[in-house]
């Protein structure tokens, strides 16, 4: 059973084009996030939401529109790619709670989606 | 001056030998601090979390919490080959609203 999964694994497109990245997870999370990860291994945050609601909103151009149907999806959609849209975006989710007064974010990944924009 | 630092690597150790992975980061209020080993070409695992100050032990690995130096670290002791990879240090605040802020990365490479 895959725990967090994302579809496709490898996206090359053509700049200016219009893409969407799918994310799944299925181990009763209330948070998913999304990362992009560029070629130096940067692993930085896009975005988060906790039970369909938008926590976390970096500094993303708003080109990158992230949506959560219910709270074990969450995609993206990418308008207009550019030459550096191209990364790594990984997918991952939390439990949120460890314990009584702790709060985790133990990130659980998916395997990835490589973006190549041409 | 970068939230979550690591040494810039790449690190090197002979096979056996104990592998010692630094970082620091800025936020006195960060409460929760990972450690994800990441594969070339696949996603970050966590490998330990730390809460409170101290050493905690899981096998071959010990991550190491000094809160009042602002200071995380792993050692990996008895270092494999399949070791080889690199580390990511993240580090979040504990809100509502978690936010794990990742450091570089250090790159280990374990020879035989």
């Amino acid at each position: 059973d895959t725990a967090v999964s994302q579809t496709p694994k490898y996206l090359v497109t053509q700049m200016g084009n219009d893409k969407s990245i799918k994310c799944e997870q299925n181990l009763g999370h209330d948070t998913m996030y999304w990362y992009k990860q560029d070629s130096k291994k940067f692993l930085k945050i896009m975005f988060s939401y906790n039970n369909k609601e938008l926590i976390i909103n970096e500094t993303v151009p708003n080109r990158f529109s992230p949506k959560s149907p219910d709270k074990a999806h969450l995609n993206l959609h990418i308008n207009s790619l550019e030459l550096g849209d191209s990364a790594v975006y990984f997918c991952a989710s939390s439990p949120g709670v460890a314990g009584v007064g702790i709060w985790t974010d133990t990130q659980y990944f998916g395997p990835g989606t490589r973006l190549t924009v041409l | 001056q970068k939230e979550v630092e690591q040494n810039s690597g790449p690190l090197s150790v002979p096979e056996g030998a104990i592998a010692s992975l630094n970082c620091t980061y800025s936020d006195r209020v960060s409460q929760s601090f990972f450690w994800y080993r990441q594969y070339s070409g696949k996603s970050p695992e966590l490998i330990m979390s730390i809460y409170s100050n101290g050493d905690k032990e899981d096998g071959r690995f010990t991550a190491q919490l000094n809160k009042a130096s602002q200071y995380v670290s792993l050692l990996i002791r008895d270092s494999q080959p399949s070791d080889s990879a690199t580390y990511l240090c993240a580090v979040n605040i504990n809100t509502n609203a978690g936010k794990s802020t990742f450091g570089d990365g250090t790159t280990l490479t374990v020879k035989p």
